[in-house]
This record gives C-alpha cells, structure tokens and sequence, in this order.
C-alpha cells in the first residue's frame, strides 16, 4: 500500500461548524504532515508530527488542531473557521529518516460559508 | 533561509515536443535535496523526480530528467515527448535540512499545457 487517503475530499462547512478531516498511512512512515493550499498558490506547511508527537507548528490558529492518535492515522480538527480559510487541504507522510519523496494524499477542498 | 524561484507562470508545448520547465534556489547549506512534484486540476501532489545536493549525476526517472548545475544554484526539470495528460502544475521543492524533518519549502509553480 504506497497511498496516502484522505476524506473527505470535499467539505462545505459553516463558521460554526466543527468538521475533521482525516488522512490516513499504511507505509510505516513516521513523519506526517498538514499543508494548506490556497488557490493559485503552493502549498504552505501548516504541522508535522513525528513518532505521533507535534514536532513543527507554522503558528497556525488555534481553529486548527491537529491530532495524530497512532503512527497511521492524522486528523485536523476544524473550528469556527473563516471563509478565508477555504483552501485545499493535503495531507503527506514521509519516512522518519532522511529519505526522498513525501507521498501526498489527493487532498480535501474546503469551503467555508 | 532557503528559496525556490519558478519565473515562468505558464509554459506551452506542442504533444510530443520536450519541454524544461526552470528552477532556482537559494540555500547557504551544503546538504539539501530537491524535488519536483506535478499538480493536475485534481488536486493531488504526485511527486516526479529527486535530485540530492551530493549526487554525482543528474537524476532520471523516465520521461522526467533533472538538469541539476549545482554552481548556478539551478534544478530544471526536463519532459521529453510531452503527452497530453502533462497538462498540469508543476512545483520545484527544496527540503529544509535545517528541522530534521522532511519539511518543503515549494515554489511558486509553473503551468504546463500541452497542445495535440
């Protein structure tokens, strides 16, 4: 299994709302990571956890958290979001140690209303 | 601080026609690696070809070469006898040795479209 799933692959949700987004690994990899995508833009990193634990947060707000509950699964928990903050979200995992390649994950459109 | 710069927003090629598609960067360590990743309209990140700072040779993987010259700070990938389904964004990435982690720091990207 060399893929990386996430769901859904897409959200419309309310700035009330609490949504997740999944993404989910059966490669081994110990290093996984959240990155945002804006339209017409690259993509920017948002967390990486390594061995289940948060190792990099790029000061994102706090209507993100992020969560990993074991080595093959990572959730964003999504809150009281902005309409600034529709944007395609993708997942990615990596080996742990310096190899090459990230595989991403196809990516979850978000909108939000 | 590590920089990728992709000055071309939007390249043309004709169906079978080689195209290179530019990449530079900006890095003050001497152990980096460099990516390239395509984007189709789907959304996915698929990722195409690897070039480490210390390899000899120029990376290949298929269609796909890199024309890595490292003195130039340059890493422009190559498609030979583009098809159809080339069609896509194409994103130069460079990992960030600097955290440990696999971190990318992405440019800005180029579009390819790829004429019959």
């Amino acid at each position: 299994d060399t893929e990386v799933t996430q769901t859904p692959k897409h959200l419309v949700m309310g700035m009330t709302n609490k949504k997740s987004l999944k993404c989910e690994q059966h490669m081994g990899h110990r290093a996984m990571y959240w990155y945002k995508q804006k339209a017409k833009k690259p993509p920017e990193l948002m967390f990486v956890y390594s061995y289940e634990k948060l190792s990099i947060n790029e000061s994102v707000p706090s209507r993100f958290s992020p969560e990993c509950p074991n080595s093959s699964l990572l959730n964003l928990h999504l809150h009281a979001l902005q309409p600034e903050d529709s944007a395609l979200y993708l997942c990615a995992s990596s080996p742990r140690d310096r190899g090459y390649g990230y595989t991403f994950g196809s990516g979850t459109r978000l909108t939000v209303v | 601080a590590q920089k990728i710069t992709q000055t071309q927003p939007g390249m043309f090629v004709q169906e079978k026609e080689a195209v290179t598609l530019d990449c530079t960067y900006d890095t003050s360590d001497p152990s980096y690696g460099l990516f390239w990743y395509k984007q189709p309209s789907s959304g996915e990140m698929i990722f195409l070809i690897y070039q480490g700072s210390y390899d000899q040779q120029n990376a290949t993987e298929g269609r796909y070469s890199l024309n890595f010259q490292k003195a130039r700070k340059s890493a422009n990938l190559v498609i030979s006898a583009s098809q159809l389904g080339d069609s896509a964004m194409y994103f130069c990435a460079m990992r960030d040795e600097n955290t440990g982690f696999q971190k990318l720091v992405f440019g800005t990207g180029t579009r390819l479209l790829v004429s019959p």
